[in-house]
């Protein structure tokens, strides 16, 4: 199944900044999702990305805050836009195998925003 | 929102059976029942998945009810490796789909020495 990197895996942000997730993955992929999970909480679904078009963004957020790009079939970046601490979460990446075991997630990136 | 329920936690012994019970009662006759487990600062990792058979594999065995309106994740042979939280989930698709998982709160597993 497809092996996805994600970069940074940790930082550290000052509130008021943006940072830009990057998700590379080894194979060309149709879907790309991205999550949220928050401290000591289960993922919750940000966007889903399809190459060439804009994201789906779910209830809850926009795409001023959590702009995404898809430039090509193998990568995505997530950006969170005007950080605050509400803003400390792991972002995780994750993509469609197109096999029965359903969705391969990332490593995520660990977000402080201080 | 999530439509299967979990226990919060659950404790078993490193060697022992793990069986972690799923409620999805309100599953639709073409929704699967998916397993997925988080280990500590890692991403979720598919276990097993089924539609209405009893379905095994080289991690796990999964139990569905006749009536579909529960299930039962079994780790035979528990290790410590084994401790994370588990997901349960229902899904429409067969192999991902277009819109993602919905995550309830799992049950976390704390495989004991």
């Amino acid at each position: 199944s497809a092996v996805i990197s994600q970069k940074p895996s940790r930082d550290i942000c000052q509130r008021g900044t943006s940072l830009t997730i990057q998700c590379q993955v080894d194979s060309q992929v149709t879907m790309m999702f991205w999550y949220r999970q928050q401290p000591g909480q289960s993922l919750t679904l940000i966007a889903t990305a399809n190459q060439g078009s804009e994201a789906t963004y779910e209830s809850g957020f926009v795409i001023d805050k959590f702009p995404i790009s898809r430039p090509n079939l193998t990568f995505s970046t997530l950006t969170v836009s005007n950080m605050s601490p509400e803003d400390s979460s792991i972002y995780l990446c994750s993509v469609e195998t197109g096999t029965s075991s359903g969705y391969t997630f990332g490593s995520g990136t660990r977000l402080t925003v201080v | 929102d999530a439509k299967t329920t979990q226990p919060p936690s659950m404790d078993c012994a490193e060697g022992r059976a793990a069986n972690l019970p799923c409620n999805h009662s309100t599953i639709s006759g073409n929704e699967y029942v998916y397993w997925y487990r988080q280990i500590h600062s890692q991403g979720p990792q598919y276990i097993i998945h089924g539609l209405k058979n009893n379905e095994t594999n080289e991690m796990a065995s999964l139990i569905i009810t006749e009536d579909r309106k529960s299930s039962t994740l079994i780790l035979p042979h528990a290790t410590l490796r084994d401790t994370a939280v588990y997901y349960c989930i229902v899904s429409p698709y067969s192999g991902g789909g277009a819109d993602g998982l919905t995550f309830g709160k799992g049950t976390h597993l704390i495989i004991q020495p």
